[in-house]
């Protein structure tokens, strides 16, 4: 399929090794982080979430790392493997049933 | 169970022509939204239903853009007198109802190219 985002940046890395992708949030107010996986010519996909009053989550080779102080959020994916390819994309919003905010995306490309 | 269902898959339409963009939500989720994503950008809210009614419309760009959702299932997303900025992916998620944390699960999407 087509990709989602042709000027998106790009974070290439060797495959085994760890990735780091970045995102700055807008709202101080946000309650609720998320990190989404967008393949191509798919809808985005969850990976991890975090909450306001954590600053660390981990999950299944993911790490999500939140410092509310720089509105500053981090997605650590050990041991990169092929499938990992895709567009990351971070999201934020405030409880309950309201409207994510996405930030633009990365694109991470793995490296075989 | 099934996912977030979106018809049709790709749509392609002449400038001026009217558009109708549809998602299925996961059976039993209240919540549905409508996001579009344009090349090179993130997702952009649209317009977000509880129920069958949308308390938020704020994101829907201009008055030829509408949904509506009926028997808290179905919406319906229209575009009127389409113009070649509405070309995007257009998608869908629904979540169940909640005051907390609550998952928003995504559906494949409509990519619409306007001529």
């Amino acid at each position: 399929g087509e990709s989602v985002g042709l000027h998106l940046p790009t974070l290439s890395v060797q495959e085994g090794d760890n990735s780091i992708i970045n995102c700055a949030y807008s709202n101080s107010a946000s309650d609720y982080f998320i990190w989404y996986k967008q393949e191509s010519g798919k809808g985005p996909q969850f990976i991890i979430d975090i909450r306001s009053n954590m600053d660390k989550r981990q999950g299944q080779r993911v790490t999500v790392l939140l410092n509310k102080t720089v509105k500053h959020l981090s997605l650590q994916i050990a041991a990169t493997q092929p499938g990992d390819s895709a567009v990351y994309f971070c999201a934020e919003n405030m409880r309950g049933n309201t409207p994510l905010v996405f930030g633009k995306g990365t694109r991470l490309s793995v490296i075989a | 169970g099934a996912g977030v269902s979106q018809s049709p898959s790709n749509k392609v339409t002449e400038k001026g022509k009217d558009v109708e963009l549809r998602c299925d939500p996961i059976s039993g989720h209240t919540a549905l939204y409508w996001y579009r994503q344009s090349l090179g950008q993130g997702l952009e809210f649209l317009i977000y239903f509880q129920g069958n009614s949308a308390p938020d419309k704020s994101g829907l760009p201009s008055d030829r853009f509408s949904a509506e959702r009926t028997g808290g299932s179905v919406s319906t997303l229209t575009i009127q007198r389409t113009q070649q900025e509405d070309s995007a992916v257009y998608l869908c998620a629904s979540s169940l109802e909640g005051t907390g944390i609550v998952e928003q699960f995504f559906g494949p999407g409509t990519r619409l190219t306007v001529l």
